[in-house]
């Protein structure tokens, strides 16, 4: 199995740009998450969904939106890029239920907005 | 009142001795204690967790110990191999949460020959 896979591993955006970062499982998974990795801060939740249609912010939603049209999928979209949103994103998923509280990975992508 | 808060920064220790990372958080609704550790550009992976009904937990070389009295949790590798050179995370889940993880600020470990 693929597990979580992200695309593109990285990119570099111009200021004002827009970019949607892809994000799929193939665990079917109902819970699925967005987190962002700076240099010294830890992971910082952006956007989380327990399932396709429902989603809700996180700790640090500003300058994201997310949609969940289907179990597999949760891209994040960018509008209007800021340098503050140069950063590692990293999607994860994992099953819901006692017992299931382990969170699945991808590997990420690297973004730099300049 | 949702922080994690974990020391050290960093930490080298020498192959076979004993690394110790410690986390501390404030929200007695936390209900369920996981270390992830990450290896560079990769995404980070669960290694072991805890809930705060255990004082110890044991997977073969790494341990966490919890003192739900001082809200504290501490991750202890054994005999630490320079494989074993990676950051980890502490992290803690709210109850009735939906699994969102709030995770501290990393520690990044080398295990030195």
């Amino acid at each position: 199995n693929a597990g979580v896979t992200q695309t593109p591993k990285f990119r570099i955006l111009k200021i004002g740009q827009s970019m949607t970062l892809q994000c799929a499982q193939d665990m079917n998974h109902n819970y699925m998450y967005w987190y962002r990795q700076d240099p010294g801060m830890g992971l910082k939740l952006i956007y989380y969904s327990v399932g396709a249609g429902i989603t809700d912010k996180g700790e640090v939603p500003n300058g994201y939106n997310v949609s969940r049209s289907t179990t597999e999928d949760f891209p994040l979209r960018l509008e209007l890029a800021a340098p503050s949103q140069t950063s590692v994103y990293f999607c994860a998923s994992s099953a819901s239920g006692v017992g299931s509280e382990k969170l699945f990975f991808g590997s990420g992508t690297q973004l730099s907005v300049l | 009142q949702q922080q994690v808060k974990q020391s050290p920064q960093s930490l080298i220790v020498q192959k076979g001795g004993i690394s110790i990372i410690n986390c501390a958080y404030e929200n007695t609704a936390f209900d369920y204690f996981p270390w992830y550790q990450q290896f560079p550009g990769k995404g980070p992976a669960l290694l072991i967790a805890i809930r705060p009904d255990v004082s110890e937990k044991k997977e073969g070389r790494f341990t966490i110990s919890f003192n739900k009295s001082a809200k504290q949790f501490s991750l202890h590798i054994m005999d630490s191999q320079p494989g074993d050179s990676a950051t980890y995370f502490c992290a803690a889940r709210l109850t009735g949460g939906g699994n969102k993880l709030t995770f501290g600020t990393g520690t990044q470990l080398k295990v030195e020959l």
